[in-house]
């Protein structure tokens, strides 16, 4: 149980299209999901956090008209990287919690890549 | 300085050999303390978890420590595998109301020879 799909698991674009990402929770229904961004060597770092039915919630440094999140049901959250940027080519991955946000449930990750 | 510091930063160590990961956190009070293994191009995988009063939690060749009171956690691989290679993270969850999010550790990427 609890497993956590991403699609796509890479993707290259030109720059300055968008590229959007799905994060589902297969087998449960996430109350709370996570976007988190990984460079070459380094650790997770986390970019927002979103609701179910509510706006997401930032981190500092993250340019929210940049990263747009849409969590409109509870198995599906998607993050859409707007008029993407070499520098945004990272590995984001998204996290997803039930209930008590007392476990996150990661997934698979998505490889983007800006040309 | 960040509150979760993972030692060494990487390690190589032959097929069969055990290995120590440590891991040194500021967060307080903190729910619980969880490593993960990310194997390249993947998400982590939860390998174990403990909450502050535990000591010691172990899952098949893993073993993971705990001691609260000088705030280090080790991570030890016994009869490391191939299949071992991978980035190990440790994370912390600090308690208390709204802090619902992990802090990370840096990590230590560990590669196993044949």
């Amino acid at each position: 149980g609890a497993v956590v799909s991403q699609h796509p698991s890479r993707v290259i674009c030109k720059s300055g299209t968008s590229v959007k990402i799905e994060c589902r929770s297969l087998d449960f229904q996430a109350t709370t999901m996570f976007w988190y961004r990984q460079f070459p060597k380094q650790s997770l770092m986390l970019m927002a956090t979103s609701n179910e039915g509510s706006k997401a919630t930032y981190e500092q440094g993250v340019e929210k008209d940049k990263f747009l999140i849409n969590h409109a049901s509870l198995t599906l959250s998607t993050l859409t990287v707007t008029s993407a940027h070499p520098e945004d080519s990272s590995f984001y991955i998204c996290s997803a919690t039930q209930g008590s946000l007392e476990t996150q449930y990661f997934g698979p990750g998505t490889r983007l890549l800006v040309l | 300085k960040n509150q979760v510091e993972q030692s060494p930063q990487s390690l190589i160590i032959l097929e069969g050999k055990n290995c120590t990961l440590q891991c040194n956190y500021t967060v307080s009070p903190f729910s619980n303390l969880r490593w993960y293994k990310q194997d390249t191009g993947r998400g982590p995988v939860s390998l174990t978890i403990m909450t502050f009063s535990e000591n010691t939690k172990s899952n098949g060749r893993y073993t993971a420590t705990l001691d609260a009171d000088t705030k280090q956690s080790s991570l030890h691989i016994t009869a490391s595998q191939l299949s071992d290679s991978a980035s190990y993270i440790c994370v912390v969850r600090p308690r208390g109301s709204g802090t619902y999010k992990y802090i990370f550790g840096t990590g230590t990427r560990l590669k196993v020879l044949a």
